[in-house]
């Protein structure tokens, strides 16, 4: 069945870095649009980054801009996020997203990971 | 930066109501709108995408309307099981924000 299953989260530091993965599986990972959303504890979801399907495209938000990385490998059907000058804000469940269209049109989240959780805390 | 603002924050209703919640974006978005449910320590999931088209194996009860910058979703009649909080999201162009939420609950 179609899955996406997060993993890289933990706790660092103010300033670190963390990658976190997205491996998927039951569809044609090269052929959709992803994205990264988080959620800070008992907070809504805020919309954090999205890579086309064949990464020609990368945005992100401003929150995030200049310090969060999107990428992925299809040969690997991998969705990456590289997160480097972590802030006490950045801490949430980070989720990735699949979008329900394939092909170059976005289209809203149809499949969602169960999330890695990210604490930045000295 | 369009703003998507939710309507009302929290909503308190009897089983069987209708139940309406509402989402505006600040410019035109077209029909880029979607709805997600959220139960308390799950995932997201999709209910509607295209401002009203339910996504498959969303019960009935669930609808959507709207176009440019008024949207709605209702909950013909509530079942204990649809108490979640509803995020309505905008995915027509970069940033793709999300409403601020709307928590749900039975009274």
């Amino acid at each position: 069945q179609v899955q996406l299953v997060e993993s890289g989260g933990g706790v660092v530091q103010p300033g670190g870095s963390l990658r976190l993965s997205c491996a998927a599986s039951g569809f044609t990972f090269s052929s959709y649009g992803m994205h990264w959303v988080r959620q800070a504890p008992g907070k809504g979801l805020e919309w954090v980054a999205f890579i086309r399907y064949d990464g020609s495209n990368k945005y992100y938000a401003d929150s995030v801009k200049g310090r969060f990385t999107i990428s992925r490998d299809n040969s690997k059907n991998t969705l990456y996020l590289q997160m480097n000058s972590l802030r006490a804000e950045d801490t949430a469940v980070y989720y990735c997203a699949k979008e329900k269209s394939s092909g170059w049109y976005e289209s809203a989240f149809d499949i969602w990971g169960q999330g890695t959780m990210v604490t930045v805390s000295s | 930066d369009i703003q998507m603002t939710q309507s009302p924050s929290s909503l308190s209703a009897s089983v069987g109501d209708r139940v309406t919640i509402t989402c505006r974006a600040s410019q035109g978005i077209s029909n880029y709108l979607a709805w997600y449910q959220q139960k308390p320590g799950k995932v997201p999931k999709l209910l509607i995408y295209a401002a009203s088209t339910l996504q498959s194996g969303v019960p009935s009860r669930f609808s959507g309307s709207g176009s440019g910058t008024d949207f709605t979703l209702t909950i013909s009649s509530l079942q204990p099981e649809d108490v979640a909080t509803y995020y309505c999201q905008k995915y027509n162009s970069a940033p793709y924000s999300f409403g601020q939420g709307t928590k749900l609950e039975i009274k």
